[in-house]
């Protein structure tokens, strides 16, 4: 089946621009997670919702950055008045996973972010 | 903070051997430990989630072990290929949290 899609594939703004990013996770996968990778370092987790649960926004570096899970599937990461340490990778990842209980996450192909 | 460190950060091998990697965490509530293969201009792909002391998985070639109480699990590779050739990354996940905090990786190359 379909895996994880993210659009656009790469994302070039300008700073101060604001920029949504897309996520359609696995039909059927309850659980979405944002990640981004900055150059040189590891991946850094960014949000998590779970079904019609209130978001685990923990990861989120500032308050330009928000997301919304449309009925409980697609995902937008928007990030406001872009700043260049923005410029990431930034990569959707669904698994199956509930509450107390543990799946391995299928990621997407990631949007690569320059912020110019 | 949780402190995930994966080593060596990168290793270069040749076609054919078997090599082996490190991922430490704490050990204090823990709850599952997943490792990720990410290969370049690709998206990372789950190799294993493993959640019990003593626990052994193997998929092909690839094996890893889990040490909860000390909080390490190792990566094997067994007659390593070219395309085994990417990021190994571990994410300790504590508390049945769901949130993987994931380590640097080890950036493997394996030579024709």
């Amino acid at each position: 089946g379909a895996g994880v899609s993210q659009s656009p594939s790469n994302k070039v703004t300008e700073k101060g621009k604001d920029v949504e990013l897309r996520c359609d996770p696995i039909s059927g996968h309850t659980a979405l997670y944002w990640y981004r990778q900055s150059l040189g370092q590891g991946l850094e987790f960014l949000i998590y919702f779970q079904g019609n649960s209130a978001p685990d926004k923990s990861g989120l570096p500032s308050d330009r950055f928000s997301a919304e899970r449309t009925g409980g599937s697609v995902s937008t990461l928007t990030i406001q008045r872009t700043q260049q340490e923005d410029s990431a990778v930034y990569l959707c990842a669904s698994s199956r996973g509930a509450a107390d209980s543990t799946y391995e996450q299928y990621f997407g192909p990631g949007t690569r972010l320059t912020v110019t | 903070i949780l402190n995930v460190e994966q080593s060596p950060q990168s290793l270069h091998v040749q076609e054919g051997d078997s090599t082996n990697f490190t991922c430490s965490f704490p050990s204090s509530n823990f709850y599952a430990l997943h490792w990720y293969r990410w290969e370049t201009a690709k998206s990372p792909e789950a190799l294993f989630v493993m959640t019990l002391n003593g626990d052994e998985k193997k998929k092909g070639r690839i094996s890893a072990t889990l040490n909860t109480k000390e909080g390490y699990s190792y990566l094997y590779i067994k007659g390593s290929q070219p395309e085994d050739s990417a990021t190994y990354l571990c994410a300790p996940e504590r508390d049945s949290s769901y949130k993987l905090i994931f380590g640097s990786g080890t950036r493997l190359l394996v030579r024709p």
